[in-house]
């Protein structure tokens, strides 16, 4: 079985902090890892994944996310926030053996940037 | 491309009633999803499909039904809609290759309310 944890339910930061979402994992064999956006009544938008390779994942908006196999972790960073990237961020894994291709999502994480 | 398009976008059902979710992609994925998104409970997935005349239940299945007679389409059948199962929508899509996963893409949703 593969799960997600996420365990803020809300990150506040300030315009130009960085900014962390913390997620991590559990998954049999070796994950893929997906980060997705969701802005109100809209649906999930793609921001990065790890498949293989570099631990550091650069995707869209100034976003990144680093894989860490021994902490089963894959924390999503962005250097500077921006008032628009507060939204509800989810961390998703997908087991590289499942040929069902099943994702697994976790709770999510507001979050929240003031001016 | 248009993607993943689901309709109806918001709906209101009468306890008892019954109603078809669609779900259309164009992007020719061999996978695709359906989850319900419930406040400060994430995404949990309700049935899933690999292909064509391919599906199996998900997480949360009780009180829904799939078919998936096309590779593009991929309808969720509520009969007798029940309070419980207010809540919003999510089609997703997508595909495998031979060196990793793909990310999932989402439709923008279908909102509904069972009164």
């Amino acid at each position: 079985a593969q799960s997600v944890a996420q365990p803020e339910d809300q990150v506040n930061v300030a315009e130009g902090n960085p900014l962390t979402v913390k997620c991590t994992y559990s998954v049999s064999g070796n994950p893929y890892l997906f980060w997705y956006v969701q802005y109100p009544n809209r649906g999930l938008q793609f921001l990065l994944k790890y498949i293989t390779g570099d631990n550091l994942v650069k995707g869209s908006y100034g976003f990144e996310a680093e894989f860490n196999k021994s902490q089963t972790s894959f924390h999503l960073k962005k250097p500077s926030a921006l008032v628009s990237d507060s939204a509800l961020y989810f961390c998703a894994v997908r087991a590289t053996t499942d040929s069902w291709g099943k994702f697994q999502f976790g709770a999510g994480t507001q979050v929240v940037v003031t001016p | 491309n248009a993607g993943v398009t689901q309709t109806p976008k918001f709906r209101i059902l009468k306890i008892g009633q019954s109603m078809t979710l669609q779900c259309t992609q164009d992007m020719n994925h061999n996978y695709m999803y359906w989850y319900r998104q419930d406040p400060g409970m994430g995404l949990k997935l309700i049935y899933y499909s690999v292909g064509a005349g391919i599906t199996d239940k998900g997480e949360v299945p009780n009180g829904y039904n799939v078919s998936r007679s096309t590779t593009e389409d991929f309808p969720l059948r509520l009969e007798l809609a029940a309070p419980s199962q207010t809540s919003v929508y999510f089609c997703a899509s997508s595909y495998s290759t031979g060196t990793g996963g793909t990310e999932a893409f989402f439709g923008q949703g279908t909102r509904l309310t069972v009164v």
